[in-house]
């Protein structure tokens, strides 16, 4: 069974660092992509940007280049989400999904991190 | 940037009846690279639908798409409870992709 596990809610301050975590099983996590979607309240679903585990060839979505990091350690076959510097408009629910490639769907979900950030 | 536009924004049906949403992309969408989601409250979105008409695993027939270019529908034949919950479009022949702005499929 292919699921998609993410580290849970995270609370921080504006400035503050903070990584989440997506850990794949159940398939060959190096052969798919894995992207980042960022869900604000009450709104609709935006891509961040993806990764290729098996290379950490990675692709941002202009929105999102230069704010987040993404990376991956194929050895523990987990996806990371990072931001140096948080805002409180990063204040949302982030999805971690597979997918089959570049130009592709995503077929499976994680249950999504929620961060909340204020002062 | 392609931008998908969904209408309606809220469908308010009863289950039984059928149910059509549209959505309509800015400029043509390649190889109909368009994907279908479901998502509940307090849920993860579900694919539906990919390559514009395939369903994919374990979704049930009741769900149909079709569309190409720049038009596109999802069609859910007779409403079961369970299929109350926001649906979106994703293009996905350009760039990562874009979402649409979901229509919200609710109980009358």
């Amino acid at each position: 069974e292919v699921r998609l596990v993410q580290s849970g809610a995270e609370v921080r301050k504006p400035g503050e660092s903070l990584k989440i975590s997506c850990k794949g099983s159940g398939y060959s996590f190096t052969t798919y992509w894995i992207g980042w979607v960022r869900q604000m309240p009450g709104k609709g679903l935006e891509w961040m940007g993806i990764i290729y585990p098996g290379d950490s060839d990675t692709r941002y979505s202009p929105s999102f280049q230069g704010q987040v990091t993404i990376s991956a350690d194929k050895s523990i076959s987990t996806a990371y989400l990072q931001w140096s510097s948080l805002r409180a408009s990063d204040t949302a629910i982030y999805y971690c999904a597979r997918r089959d490639g570049v130009v592709s769907g995503a077929d499976y979900w994680g249950q999504g991190t929620l961060v909340t950030v204020y002062s | 940037e392609i931008v998908l536009t969904q209408s309606p924004g809220t469908l308010s049906l009863s289950p039984g009846e059928r149910a059509t949403l549209s959505c309509r992309a800015s400029q043509s969408v390649s190889s109909s690279y368009l994907a279908w989601y479901q998502q509940k409250p307090g849920q993860a979105p579900r694919l539906l639908i990919y390559g514009a008409s395939s369903r994919a695993t374990g979704i049930p027939d009741r769900f149909s798409a079709s569309g190409s270019g720049t038009d596109f529908t999802l069609t859910i034949s007779r409403l079961e409870p369970e299929d109350f919950a926001v649906y979106y479009c994703q293009q996905y022949g350009s760039s990562l992709g874009t979402f649409g702005q979901g229509t919200k499929v609710e109980i009358k």
